[in-house]
């Protein structure tokens, strides 16, 4: 049982480029996010999906877009890569209101 | 829109003594979740705590949350070095999506 799997686990991407951040879970959760972790910010909500087939916006999602592609996989992509999306991005899943479970996060880096 | 603050930001024990970090909303919550995040690591969930006044231990560790459902505690009695890591309190709303606290790193010196 792998939990929450996420790729790549390190990127470097120059300013300008795009790509997308893939994460998975099998343990058959109906909601998924995606959140960024940057020093003395804690944790901050980009986009979830509550349910298959839905998306919302959570407090930064500027930059970003999301594909919920089924229920087990729900990916982050970023069209024109900026110095300020450096920072560290964790998939996480739940069930309802019960505890998440977090990918091992994503390091991008944008020079 | 809704905050969670938390402090301190910071926190150096030596080991044995006590620890606390205090979680505090800007709206009445329906539910509050304890992390943990060792270094270079990623959130596990510790516990949810849904009933207004609910008091739940886990071992040397002990959360509340507040009367009024706006606040919340981690009490760690007795630190040990495999407590160092990062605590985070994140408070749940209408929705499934948490809103996080900033975190309070605790450093356990032997």
């Amino acid at each position: 049982n792998a939990g929450v799997t996420q790729t790549p686990k390190f990127q470097v991407l120059k300013t300008g480029q795009s790509m997308t951040l893939q994460c998975a879970q099998d343990m058959n959760h109906n909601s998924m996010y995606w959140y960024r972790q940057d020093p003395g910010m804690g944790l901050r909500l980009i986009y979830y999906s509550a349910s298959e087939g839905t998306t919302d916006k959570g407090e930064v999602p500027n930059g970003y877009n999301v594909s919920r592609l089924n229920k087990r996989e729900f990916s982050l992509r970023l069209e024109s890569a900026a110095p300020s999306q450096t920072s560290v991005y964790f998939c996480a899943s739940s069930v309802g209101w019960n505890g998440y479970t977090f990918g091992s996060g994503t390091r991008l880096t944008v020079v | 829109g809704q905050q969670v603050m938390q402090i301190p930001q910071y926190q150096h024990v030596q080991e044995g003594e006590d620890f606390t970090t205090y979680c505090n909303s800007s709206t009445t919550l329906s539910n509050i979740q304890w992390y943990k995040q060792r270094p270079g690591g990623h959130p596990v969930f510790l516990i949810q705590l849904v009933k207004s006044g609910e008091v739940k231990k886990q071992k040397r560790l002990t959360f509340q949350f507040g009367e009024a459902k706006k606040n919340s505690s981690l009490h760690i009695t007795a630190t040990q070095t495999t407590d160092v890591g990062t605590y985070f309190c994140a408070g749940g709303g209408a929705t499934n999506k948490l809103i996080f606290g900033t975190g309070t790193l605790l450093a356990v010196q032997p």
